[in-house]
């Protein structure tokens, strides 16, 4: 089965700096997708930028951009220019590409609150 | 374009009572997995519909039990409950991809808190 685990529970940041949350998964796929989501306390999981491991290019959606890390089985979210606005709870996520029994659920990890100082 | 939509928004249960709580799917999707958030953790996946039938089922007792209507609209059931049971609950819907063997991105509701007292 599938694991993904964030081993930073809390983080902060300046507005306008930069921070790096951590996520690790293990698998034994060689196909599959990850994603960062984002869920604020409104409570609504929004979905902030994804990546397909057979791409070796990072995803770049504006201000956040990903390391991954094939090998390492590492997925690392860098939020650039950091705004009040992405305070929240991040959570990192892996959902299989190949649809065959159990392959479609989103697995999450445990997330990091993100605390953005003004 | 109407997103994901859930209700009620908050429930309050009694232990032993069921409950049921409903979601209705972003427009053009077909699919609906619902997923349980215990406080402090991140969500786990209860089952997924797809045509009105349970595709696949997470780690959850039978007291976990759901249905699909012909508009895709969803329901998630809970039988006996159990203290154990408080959380959000998430509704999130996809699109089967046309052409292809996979689902589009899940795009989550926002939620409905269930405490059971």
């Amino acid at each position: 089965a599938q694991t993904v685990t964030q081993s930073q529970p809390e983080m902060s940041v300046q507005e306008a700096e930069t921070v790096t949350l951590s996520c690790t998964y293990d698998t034994s796929e060689s196909d599959y997708y990850l994603f960062w989501y984002k869920q604020p306390p409104s409570r609504q999981m929004i979905l902030v930028i994804r990546q397909e491991a057979y791409k070796q290019q990072n995803a770049t959606e504006n201000r956040f951009s990903v390391n991954f890390q094939k090998a390492a089985k590492s997925f690392s979210l860098k939020i650039s220019d950091s705004q009040l606005g992405d305070a929240a709870m991040y959570f990192c996520a892996y959902r299989s590409s190949t649809p065959k029994g159990g392959s479609e659920k989103l697995v999450f990890g445990k997330g990091t609150k993100l605390t953005v100082n003004p | 374009d109407a997103g994901v939509t859930q209700s009620p928004t908050h429930l309050i249960k009694t232990r032993g009572q069921q409950v049921t709580l409903r979601c209705s799917p972003k427009s053009g999707h077909d699919t609906v997995s619902w997923y349980q958030q215990a406080l402090g953790q991140g969500p786990q996946f209860i089952f997924q519909y797809y045509e009105e039938e349970e595709r696949q089922r997470g780690n959850f007792p039978d007291r976990f039990s759901g249905h699909q209507f012909p508009n895709y609209s969803s329901e998630l059931n809970v039988n006996a409950l159990l203290l154990g049971d408080s959380a959000l609950y998430l509704c999130a819907s996809s699109l089967w991809l046309s052409g292809t063997h996979i689902r589009g991105e899940q795009y989550f509701g926002p939620g409905t808190r269930l405490t059971v007292t």
